[in-house]
């Protein structure tokens, strides 16, 4: 059974660009999760998306976005980078019940020079 | 809003030895969850053990092992017999029943030597 899968494992920017970053969730899970991991600020919430709707999202300004697909896909988009966006995304998968606990991928390494 | 406290920034131990990694939370929620999470180096955060704040029994897999205190709010995970490959960060984590976003502890970097 293949995990969640996030590409690209590493992505270098320039301060003003944008990013898109991909996550395909394991099959028949149907929430995709985003999070972002720095060493000051560690493991925050950034959005979660079930059946294509939005359901959650944590305290990160309007430049973070998501999207999700009808096959469960997901899209996490970061307009006009900062330097501050450098961080590890990671993205989490789940049957929509937190007591079978997030399948996590590998995550995208996002570094913004 | 819900945090989760891990007051042991690094550890160390030898192999085969028995290590326990403190976890404490805080929360007026009733039903949730609780986890522990291995990142090794490869990055990919592995589940380790999960627990159900309704039971009261502590949550066992295989070598690793939870001591629950709800009244407490505590979690704590104890790893017996630890083998070099347990060597990672170990993150503790609570999700409300019902709700879609786990909250992270600051993790615990475990070294295991030889």
């Amino acid at each position: 059974k293949a995990g969640v899968t996030q590409t690209p494992r590493y992505l270098i920017k320039t301060r003003g660009q944008q990013v898109t970053l991909s996550c395909s969730p394991i099959s028949g899970h149907r929430s995709v999760s985003w999070y972002q991991q720095t060493p000051g600020q560690g493991l925050q919430f950034l959005f979660e998306y079930f059946s294509e709707t939005q359901r959650n999202k944590g305290n990160f300004p309007g430049r973070f976005s998501g999207r999700q697909f009808s096959n469960s896909r997901s899209e996490m988009n970061v307009s006009t980078l900062e330097l501050g966006d450098s961080a590890l995304y990671l993205c989490a998968s789940s049957l929509d019940s937190p007591d079978y606990g997030y399948t996590f991928g590998s995550g995208t390494r996002l570094t913004v020079v | 809003a819900q945090t989760v406290t891990q007051s042991q920034p690094e550890m160390s131990v030898q192999e085969a030895e028995t290590v326990t990694l403190s976890c404490t939370y805080d929360t007026s929620e009733n039903n949730y969850y609780l986890f522990w999470y291995k990142q090794p180096p490869s990055r990919q955060m592995i589940l380790v053990i999960r627990q159900e704040a309704y039971k009261q029994q502590n949550a066992t897999e295989n070598r690793f092992s939870v001591n629950f205190q709800k009244a407490a709010k505590s979690f704590s995970l104890k790893i017996s017999d630890s083998q070099l490959g347990d060597t990672a960060m170990y993150f503790c984590a609570f999700i409300s029943q019902g709700a879609q976003k786990l909250v992270f502890g600051q993790g615990t970097r475990l070294t295991i030597n030889p």
